[in-house]
Order: C-alpha cells, then structure tokens, then sequence
C-alpha cells in the first residue's frame, strides 16, 4: 500500500526568501506525485504532478517540486515567497498503473511573513 | 481542469438527522469521489462513485451511513444519514482528468457542524 509523510506540520519563512515543503513517499511500483493547496475555508486546489520524465515539475504560482527516486521525495519549492503564499499544503501519490487511489500526507502549514 | 460545485457550501444540523449533499460537475465525467476531512486533519476517500454501478466504499465506511447516487455523468450524491457530532467535517467531492485519469480536481467542499 502507498503511504506520503509530510515531517513539518509548520514552515516559516519571510516573504521573498526561498521555501521548501517535505514529502516523501512510499509505493510499491512507480508513483504518480501530486501537490495540492488548501486556501481557508475553501476546497484543494492543484499545483502539480509529477507522472514521468523531467524530474523537475512546473506548476500554478511559480511552484515546483522535485521527483527524487533514490530518496522516494518530492519536496515542494519557490524561489521567492509571497505572504500569499500561505495556506496548507498536501502532498499525495497513486500508482502509475490504472486508476488507483490518491493517498494524501498529513499536510503542511506554511506561514509566509511580511 | 473541472469546474465543480458543491451545495451547500455548509450547514448546521442536529443529531440523528440527515444531509445530502450535492456535487456539479461542468463536464462529463466517468469518476466521482467523495472525501472527508476532519477538523485539522488529512483528506480519506470515502468511496468512488461511478455512473451506471454502485459506489465502492473504502474500509471503514459503509453505504447505510455515506449513500451515494450517481445518475448522471455530470451529477452526484453524498448523504450523511443519522448524523452524530463526530460526522463534523469538511466533504469534497472531486472528478478525474489526464490522460489516465490520474489528476483529481477538487470541489469547494461542505463544511458540516453537527450539534
């Protein structure tokens, strides 16, 4: 069965500085990745997903995150954060073969100051 | 991307009694899921509904407390019979897209308080 850890309940950071958000996963076969943003008192919204080739995914605000096979991550990244920016941040995985469930971590509150 | 709708978007309702909920979708879908997420807490499916068959439930929940309907392609159902405070949660249905029907996209969620 696939699992996700998300090991940071909480990531602070100053507007402008580069952040990171942890994820590793575990699956038997090879995993699709997905990260989502959860915005107060409104559903998830998809960032970006990570199905095959380029280890490094683009997604919505200028996110990114990284497929590292050998370390079974997928840290979730920006270059410059926005106060914006703040919200809760899931991250989830399925296998690659057929439909299969989307398992989700325990999520992320990343908290952007001014 | 999908575009969906869920109603309503939260509600207030006392024990013993039941909601459904409502989940809108812009487009034809083949696969519908419904989520909980307890205060605080992850998303869990709850089941996946497919038109034309029964919803398949996840270990832990059973269809005598979450009945789903799906009639349609664009349209389906969640009710939270018999509720109990600890039916308190935010539900989300959501839809499958790609090319192998890996991305899910997410409603705006019901936000239920049960009393």
């Amino acid at each position: 069965a696939q699992s996700v850890a998300q090991p940071e309940d909480q990531v602070n950071v100053a507007e402008g500085n580069p952040l990171t958000v942890k994820c590793t996963y575990s699956v038997s076969g090879n995993p699709y990745l997905f990260w989502y943003v959860q915005y107060p008192n409104r559903g998830l919204q998809f960032l970006l997903k990570y199905i095959t080739g380029d280890n490094l995914v683009k997604g919505s605000y200028g996110f990114e995150a990284e497929f590292n096979k050998s370390q079974t991550s997928f840290h979730l990244k920006k270059p410059s954060a926005l106060v914006s920016d703040s919200a809760l941040y899931f991250c989830a995985v399925s296998l690659n073969t057929g439909f299969q469930k989307l398992v989700f971590g325990t999520g992320t509150r990343l908290l952007v100051s001014p | 991307s999908a575009v969906i709708s869920q109603k309503p978007s939260r509600d207030i309702c006392q024990r013993g009694t039941s909601l459904t909920i409502q989940c809108q979708v812009d487009s034809q879908v083949t696969m519908m899921f419904w989520y909980r997420q307890q205060p605080g807490q992850s998303l869990t499916l709850i089941a996946t509904a497919n038109q034309g068959s029964e919803a398949t439930y996840e270990s832990g929940f059973v269809i005598d407390k979450f009945p789903i309907s799906r009639p349609n392609l664009t349209f389906s159902t969640l009710t939270v019979s018999n509720m109990s405070p600890e039916d308190s949660s935010i539900y989300l249905c959501s839809v499958s897209r790609g090319q192998k029907q890996e991305t899910q996209y997410f409603g705006p969620g019901t936000r239920l308080l049960v009393l």
